[in-house]
């Protein structure tokens, strides 16, 4: 059964880099199958997708987030991670990791990690 | 961007009620849409994906069709745990994937 579980701060300081990590047991982040994606949900709001890498390391960004966004895989620890820098009060949100499937995710999310609520305030 | 929008935010029903859903794209997706169900702090749950196809596990109250611009999510017969919000998804046009607004279904 795979699971995926987010880590990391749960409250981030204006201006600073929020840093999530997103750990995968029960399947590979190596395997070529599959698309390690980041998604977000500020509090009582919609579903807005941050990106993805690949396990080969090649990545894929929100456009609106694009300039503030690093993902990344460390495979031997089955983790990838998310890095959004210069946060501000609107990235408050609960953040979400999932697993994409089919090519460039076209089958959509299966399994999800339960989310971690990151607010940013001083 | 795509932009998805769903009809209608919100619907209120009965257990026992069919129920149906609209996401429209702004632009032809083809057959590149998902839908998911979300429950109060919870994350989404994966229903449908390729507009039709039942993820395994769902039961199969839940269908979904469409092609193209217009897509539908169907519950034939509502149960007392379909009570939650549904949101469709477009993955055909990257980046980014982008997700419908919601609709919430409560009980009646």
């Amino acid at each position: 059964q795979v699971q995926l579980q987010e880590s990391g701060p749960g409250l981030v300081k204006p201006s600073e880099t929020l840093s999530l990590t997103c750990t995968v047991s029960g399947g590979s982040v190596s395997s070529g199958s599959y698309y390690w994606n980041w998604i977000r949900q500020p509090p009582g709001k919609g579903l807005e997708w941050i990106g993805y890498i690949y396990y080969s390391g090649s990545t894929n960004y929100n456009p609106s987030l694009k300039s503030r966004v690093t993902i990344s895989v460390d495979t031997s620890k089955s983790q990838f991670s998310l890095k959004l820098s210069s946060v501000t009060a609107a990235d408050t949100a609960v953040y979400y990791c999932a697993r994409g499937r089919g090519y460039d995710n076209s089958n959509g999310f299966d399994y999800w990690g339960q989310g971690t609520l990151v607010t940013v305030s001083s | 961007d795509i932009q998805l929008t769903q009809s209608p935010s919100f619907l209120s029903a009965s257990v026992g009620d069919r129920v149906t859903i609209t996401c429209r794209a702004s632009q032809g997706i083809t057959s590149y849409l998902a839908w998911y169900q979300q429950k109060p702090g919870k994350a989404p749950r994966l229903l449908i994906y390729a507009a039709s196809t039942l993820q395994s596990g769902v039961p199969s109250r839940f269908s979904g069709s469409g092609s193209g611009t217009e897509f539908t999510l169907t519950i034939s017969s509502l149960q007392p745990e379909d009570f939650a919000t549904y949101y469709c998804q477009q993955l055909n046009s990257y980046p980014p994937f982008t997700f419908g607004p919601g609709t919430k279904v409560d009980i009646k």
